[in-house]
């Protein structure tokens, strides 16, 4: 079975720039999320998908932050404009149906750097 | 609100020892607890779940973990320690009713000494 695919695996960009990060999460997985995790930190949730749509995007800053997973499948987490502070790994999981006692599959990330 | 706590920021312990990393969390209501293991440059894999039933559960790689509710601790444990079990620890909890996140711990990193 594959697992979660990301692209691209690192990022640098200048602050005020834009970027994207794509998510392809298991075959058949109807859960998707976007986690931030900031260096020497656990990873903290931005958003949560059930299918296409948003079940949880409280935690996402959504001044600069968006996402969105259209067909129910793959999705983009997008950075407009980016800032320092946003230098992180994003990571991607999914998991099967939606439920509180299911684990998550985690991709391997994308690490950004923004100067 | 919910939180977990990883006390131990570093745990070194020599091969062939037992060891354990530390979680105790807080949360309303009856708590799903997970455990995950990220190696470098790679994704956060899962270990184990505690969901309800056996206080002691047992995952992949001969991990094993205690559940204690008096003592809101869910510590993950192994007989015997292999080098290759170095890597960083995640503890997280959600709760049973209310919000849906996963809420992760700051993580331990595990150094297991030849």
């Amino acid at each position: 079975e594959a697992g979660v695919a990301q692209s691209p695996r690192y990022k640098i960009i200048e602050k005020r720039q834009s970027v994207a990060f794509w998510c392809n999460p298991i075959s058949g997985h109807a859960t998707l999320y976007w986690y931030q995790q900031i260096l020497g930190q656990g990873p903290k949730l931005l958003i949560q998908f059930q299918n296409n749509g948003v079940v949880d995007d409280s935690q996402l800053p959504k001044d600069r932050f968006s996402a969105e997973r259209l067909k129910g499948v793959d999705s983009t987490l997008k950075i407009q404009p980016a800032k320092l502070e946003d230098s992180a790994v994003y990571l991607c999981a999914s998991s099967p149906i939606w439920g509180r006692y299911n684990e998550q599959f985690f991709g391997p990330g994308t690490r950004l750097t923004v100067l | 609100a919910q939180s977990v706590a990883q006390p131990e920021d570093q745990v070194n312990v020599a091969e062939g020892n037992p060891l354990t990393v530390k979680c105790t969390y807080s949360v309303s209501g009856n708590p799903y607890l997970f455990w995950y293991v990220q190696y470098p440059n790679r994704g956060l894999q899962f270990l184990l779940k505690y969901i309800t039933g056996d206080n002691l559960v047992k995952g992949s790689y001969g991990f094993e973990a205690e559940f204690n509710k008096s003592q809101t601790s869910f510590h993950l444990k192994k007989p015997s320690a292999l080098v290759s079990d170095s890597a960083l620890y995640f503890c997280a909890v959600r709760a049973g009713t209310g919000a849906n996140n996963l809420f992760f711990g700051t993580g331990t990193r595990l150094t297991v000494i030849p």
